[in-house]
């Protein structure tokens, strides 16, 4: 079955540690998204890559870090440096659609990752 | 600035009433228009879109969205809900030729027996 994987699903973490958030796609999208959703906010874009070894910062970039070294792959890390990383994690991929006047994408989600910091 | 605003944060029903959950985008062009929605803890399922042509799109589960140009909204209707329909919901927008996507902040979804 094509779709996105995350793990792991719930993730505890130590105050001042560094932790790496999985995602990965068999879907053959070419861009891949992070974004980070707290109660009452929807969803905030962290980071975002639109092909291997591209990768641009999204809303609140500060404190996360992101690799593309695949195209099925897009780990996120969460470093010492963010200040409130307690949240929920969701990983999506994209497919460009031809569309009437240019093209647009659907995004494809995951099932998230929880991350507590103790 | 663009946003996206759903301006009930949330909303209870009772099982077999009519639903109506509300959009309003403010954007330079029209968007291209997306529902999503998410039950607890899990990631987001895709409803309906809405990219052009008809502004009455259908989806899954019995939804469907109507996009109004001259009001900025695209609202989320479903005739009789089910109790499975409880659960939070999610308008998007997307600009034309861009990967970006923008989210309101949710409108979470009670159904009362």
């Amino acid at each position: 079955d094509g779709g996105i994987t995350q793990s792991p699903k719930y993730l505890f973490r130590k105050e001042g540690q560094n932790v790496t958030l999985s995602c990965e796609q068999n879907l053959n999208h070419d861009a891949m998204y992070w974004y980070r959703q707290d109660p009452g906010q929807g969803l905030r874009l962290i980071y975002y890559s639109q092909i291997v070894n591209d990768f641009q910062k999204g809303d609140i970039a500060e404190g996360y870090s992101v690799s593309r070294e695949k195209k099925e792959s897009f780990p996120l890390t969460v470093t010492s440096a963010q200040k409130n990383p307690t949240a929920f994690y969701l990983c999506a991929s994209s497919i460009r659609l031809r569309l009437a006047g240019g093209w647009g994408n659907e995004q494809f989600f995951g099932p998230g990752t929880r991350l507590t910091v103790l | 600035a663009q946003s996206v605003t759903q301006p009930d944060i949330h909303i209870t029903v009772s099982e077999g009433a009519s639903l109506e959950l509300r959009c309003n985008y403010s954007y330079g062009a029209t968007p291209y228009l997306f529902w999503y929605v998410q039950s607890p803890g899990q990631g987001l399922q895709l409803l309906l879109k809405y990219f052009s042509g008809d502004t009455l799109v259908q989806g899954i589960k019995g939804f469907e969205a109507e996009f109004k140009r001259s009001q900025s909204s695209f609202n989320l209707r479903k005739p009789s809900v089910h109790w499975s329909d409880a659960a939070e919901y999610f308008c998007a927008v997307a600009p034309y030729n861009n990967n970006d996507m923008r989210f309101g902040a949710g409108t979470r979804l009670t159904v009362k027996p």
